[in-house]
């Protein structure tokens, strides 16, 4: 069974300060690992990652993939209150139907 | 149209009654899927359709759990008999093919009391 582990689960800092969110997986056939962040609902999409080492970059977050490793990190510098939300990590893994199997999300909380 | 829609966004249902929650994808979207997230929970894989192909069920957590897809493009998640353990936000995720990026829904926040 595929399996998606992030840590840390919550994580509390101070505006300005810079964070990495960890993502380790076990799948079978893998495909894919999606970034998404989930501020009140709808989760949306921050970042794809399919190749090992090469980092992905928007603003202030950057990601890169590990495939050796088994494991992804976020990052995200200069934080702000906005930065405050949920992140998920997933794996989309491959076969004959593809599956998205989900994380329990590390819940992030910028203070002013 | 622009994004997944999902209707209702909120609905509170006695213990016992059935409802159905519905999922308008992104026009053109051959993936979709369904999940859960409880309080504190990551999401929950419930049901995955792609195109003409049989859906992958795998998730649904009883067979009081069911959903359809007509046309490859509306999606109704039916849940008979509701139980308290049934409230949830179940969100609704389309994508062009099973390879990019999902576009997920606001999601229907169910209470079951």
């Amino acid at each position: 069974e595929d399996k998606v582990v992030q840590s840390p689960l919550s994580l509390v800092v101070h505006e300005g300060d810079t964070v990495t969110l960890n993502c380790s997986y076990e799948v079978t056939n893998f495909r894919s690992l999606l970034w998404y962040k989930q501020e009140k609902k709808a989760p949306t999409f921050l970042f794809m990652l399919t190749s090992s080492g090469i980092e992905k970059k928007s603003g202030r977050l950057s990601s890169i993939l590990d495939k050796k490793e088994l494991f992804s990190i976020l990052n995200i510098t200069a934080t702000q209150t906005g930065d405050s939300a949920i992140y998920l990590c997933s794996i989309h893994s491959g076969g004959s139907n593809y599956k998205l199997t989900f994380g329990k999300g590390t819940l992030l909380t910028v203070n002013p | 149209g622009a994004g997944v829609s999902q209707s209702p966004s909120n609905k509170v249902t006695e213990k016992g009654k059935d409802v159905e929650l519905r999922c308008d994808p992104i026009s053109g979207h051959t993936a979709l899927y369904w999940y859960r997230q409880s309080l504190g929970q990551g999401l929950e894989f419930l049901i995955y359709f792609q195109g003409n192909s049989a859906p992958d069920k795998s998730g649904l957590p009883s067979d009081r759990f069911s959903a359809e897809r007509t046309g490859g493009s509306v999606s109704t998640l039916t849940i008979q008999r509701t139980q308290q353990e049934d409230s949830a936000v179940y969100l609704c995720a389309s994508s062009f093919t099973p390879q990019d990026g999902y576009t997920f829904g606001s999601g229907t926040r169910l209470t079951v009391v």
